[in-house]
């Protein structure tokens, strides 16, 4: 059983509003994660993070931000949400080797921007 | 760059039918692959995973088998059950260190 929570599960807010996802884990894993997931399944990576103090962009550019100041926590921000921002968002983490080690996720966090 | 190529679905199934699921890879050396599974309204979990050629990765009756030559990694579970009904992503490492690469997913829908 993996031990990463996501909040808010689900979250409908209206355009121009901030909003921050929170994500933790309570595995002590150096690597965390954001995916965002469309409704067609497919899994975008948007930042992941090697370890405290350490942001990356992923392969899909998205206007969220993140940020790591501790290692069990990784939370991803929107400044000004817009609907084109409905998805559902993804939280993960793993431990040593990015290619050789399981990922954990979280349940996800629903977004609706109206 | 390495990157995974999946049946598209969705595959729909009878209760106790044969479950293949192909995914190909393309890939610099020789990487691991991973199947990961997505139930309806959860986050993925790992199913079986290979860490090299010709290795067997197993789990829950599901089974996928590391071929080099084919540069293949399919999916199959000899009978499957409602409640393998998900969503099913291929997924590979990528050279240097930077996170997995994962196929678009396959959705299962098992039928009784």
């Amino acid at each position: 059983e993996a031990d990463i929570y996501q909040t808010p599960r689900y979250l409908v807010i209206g355009t121009g509003k901030k909003i921050t996802l929170e994500c933790s884990q309570t595995m002590g894993h150096d690597k965390m994660y954001w995916y965002q997931q469309d409704p067609g399944m497919e899994l975008h990576l948007i930042h992941y993070s090697y370890g405290v103090n350490s942001t990356e962009k992923g392969d899909l550019s998205s206007e969220s931000t993140v940020s790591r100041i501790r290692t069990e926590h990784f939370p991803l921000t929107l400044e000004s949400a817009r609907p084109s921002h409905t998805s559902q968002y993804l939280c993960a983490s793993s431990e040593g080797s990015f290619s050789g080690n399981t990922i954990y996720f979280g349940e996800g966090s629903w977004l609706t921007v109206v | 760059g390495n990157s995974v190529t999946q049946m598209e679905g969705p595959v729909t199934l009878s209760e106790e039918a044969f479950l293949t699921i192909n995914c190909t890879y393309t890939a610099t050396g020789y990487p691991s692959l991973f199947w990961y599974v997505q139930y309806p309204g959860e986050g993925l979990q790992l199913l079986l995973k290979a860490t090299k050629a010709d290795d067997k990765g197993s789990n829950k009756g599901f089974e996928a088998t590391y071929r080099k030559e084919t540069t293949s990694f399919h999916l199959e579970k000899g009978s499957v059950q409602v409640s393998d009904s998900a969503v099913y992503f291929c997924a590979l490492g990528r050279s240097g260190n930077t996170p997995l690469v994962f196929g678009k997913g396959t959705r299962l829908s098992v039928i009784a």
